[in-house]
């Protein structure tokens, strides 16, 4: 069984300041973690994905994330906000349960707020 | 390469009624995976098909039922609407590998009145 707790439904910063949301995931097996962003109206889409190659994970617009299994956590950085970055971001995690493409398990989302 | 598509993008039906939304994957993708979301109950698995065949579901009940074509295209049926089944219903194509990236469809707004 897998879960995802995302800590904080809203995250307000200033533009140009660090944007931290967090994630901290259960898994008895091996997990695949995704962070995917959901902008109003659309359908999700992929930030970045951690498979075991890399700990720290590189994704599109500026944003990071680092695997730490002893905390099990996945948070999510980008060193500066832009306004642009205002949306729902959700952390997810799926394992390998023999059947292939495992239905992804996800937290509630971090609205994240960017103040001018 | 185009990206998931899904119709229609909105649909209103009433309670008892029943509906089917439609999902084309990207172009050599063979699993579909369906998801619910609502307020409430955030972002739920339903089900996935891969090569026709559902191969993971998720706890939902049996009103809620999918299949996939054999050009991977997939529709997902939902019979005696309930007030609770308002949601947006968003379907995810990979080539169906362990780990894979889902790549999301824009969703299907369903309203039921």
């Amino acid at each position: 069984a897998q879960s995802v707790t995302q800590l904080g439904s809203h995250v307000s910063v200033s533009e140009g300041a660090l944007v931290l949301l967090r994630c901290n995931y259960s898994s008895s097996v091996p997990p695949y973690l995704f962070w995917y962003v959901q902008y109003p109206n659309q359908g999700l889409q992929l930030l970045l994905k951690y498979t075991s190659a890399a700990t720290l994970v590189k994704g599109i617009n500026g944003f990071e994330a680092e695997f730490k299994k002893s905390e099990t956590s996945f948070h999510l950085t980008k060193p500066s906000a832009h306004m642009s970055d205002a949306a729902e971001y959700f952390c997810a995690v799926t394992g390998y349960s023999g059947g292939g493409a495992d239905g992804l398990t996800f937290g509630k989302g971090t609205h994240l707020i960017i103040q001018p | 390469k185009a990206g998931v598509t899904q119709t229609p993008r909105y649909l209103i039906k009433t309670r008892g009624q029943q509906v089917t939304l439609s999902c084309s994957p990207i172009s050599g993708h063979r699993s579909v995976s369906w998801y619910q979301q609502t307020p409430g109950q955030g972002l739920q698995f339903l089900f996935e098909y891969f090569s026709e065949t559902q191969r993971n579901k998720g706890n939902f009940p049996g009103r809620f039922s999918g299949r996939q074509f054999s050009n991977s295209r997939s529709e997902m049926n939902v019979s005696t609407l309930e007030l609770g089944d308002s949601a947006l219903y968003l379907c995810a194509s990979t080539q169906g590998s362990q780990g894979e990236t889902q790549y999301f469809g824009p969703g299907t707004r369903l309203l039921v009145l």
